[in-house]
């Protein structure tokens, strides 16, 4: 079984550019997660679907980021502008709320 | 809010030695209590997990013991290998709380032949 994909693995781009971040969850798994490490300190919460519907954004920063997950599959967030205290990794996770599978994470630098 | 607070880094261990990494939390509903670990270069995996008190979680031998009255999960290792060497996070889901997981901060652990 497939697990948790992410694309890009790394971004490198300047301050004021836009980028967006791909997650492919688990095939059938309805609950989809995304978090994010900024400069080694703990992982943050950032949104949770449940299929397509937005369950929880408590934790997405501002509206610089959107989040959007077509047809309750694979899910994208978007940086638009991306500021230098954007950088960080962005983590994926789907499953369940006593066992998430993660991803790899997509490493993004704003230079 | 809840929280969980766990012991700074970088640790430094030399192959064998015995580990043990500190892990205490604040919740305000029943939460289920977790150790996630990044090995260099790969993603998030869960190493072991408790759901309620007194349950003991273990994997690749180590294990972590969730004490309600200490409000703690701390992570142990008899014997430690270079193998594993990498960042482990203490972390919890209440689920009410809409199933996010609240990590801590991260402890890098390093071993060294």
């Amino acid at each position: 079984e497939a697990g948790v994909t992410q694309f890009p693995s790394h971004s490198v781009i300047e301050k004021g550019q836009t980028v967006t971040l791909r997650c492919d969850p688990i095939s059938g798994h309805d609950n989809l997660y995304w978090y994010r490490r900024v400069m080694g300190k703990e992982i943050k919460f950032l949104l949770h679907f449940v299929k397509e519907s937005k369950q929880d954004e408590s934790g997405m920063p501002n509206n610089r980021f959107l989040a959007e997950r077509t047809g309750g599959t694979y899910s994208t967030l978007k940086v638009q502008p991306a500021e230098l205290e954007d950088s960080g990794v962005y983590f994926c996770a789907t499953g369940f709320y006593n066992e998430q599978f993660f991803g790899p994470g997509t490493r993004l630098t704003v230079l | 809010g809840d929280s969980v607070t766990q012991m700074e880094g970088p640790v430094t261990l030399s192959e064998e030695a015995f580990l043990t990494i500190n892990c205490t939390y604040t919740a305000t509903g029943y939460p289920s209590l977790f150790w996630y670990v990044q090995y260099p270069g790969e993603g998030l995996q869960l190493l072991l997990k408790a759901t309620k008190a007194d349950d003991k979680g273990s994997n690749k031998g180590f294990e972590a013991t969730y004490r309600k009255e200490t409000t703690s999960f701390h992570l142990e290792k008899g014997s430690v290998q270079v193998s594993d060497s990498a960042v482990y996070f203490c972390a919890l889901t209440i689920y009410s709380s809409a199933s996010k997981i609240i990590f801590g901060s991260g402890t890098r652990l390093s071993i060294r032949p």
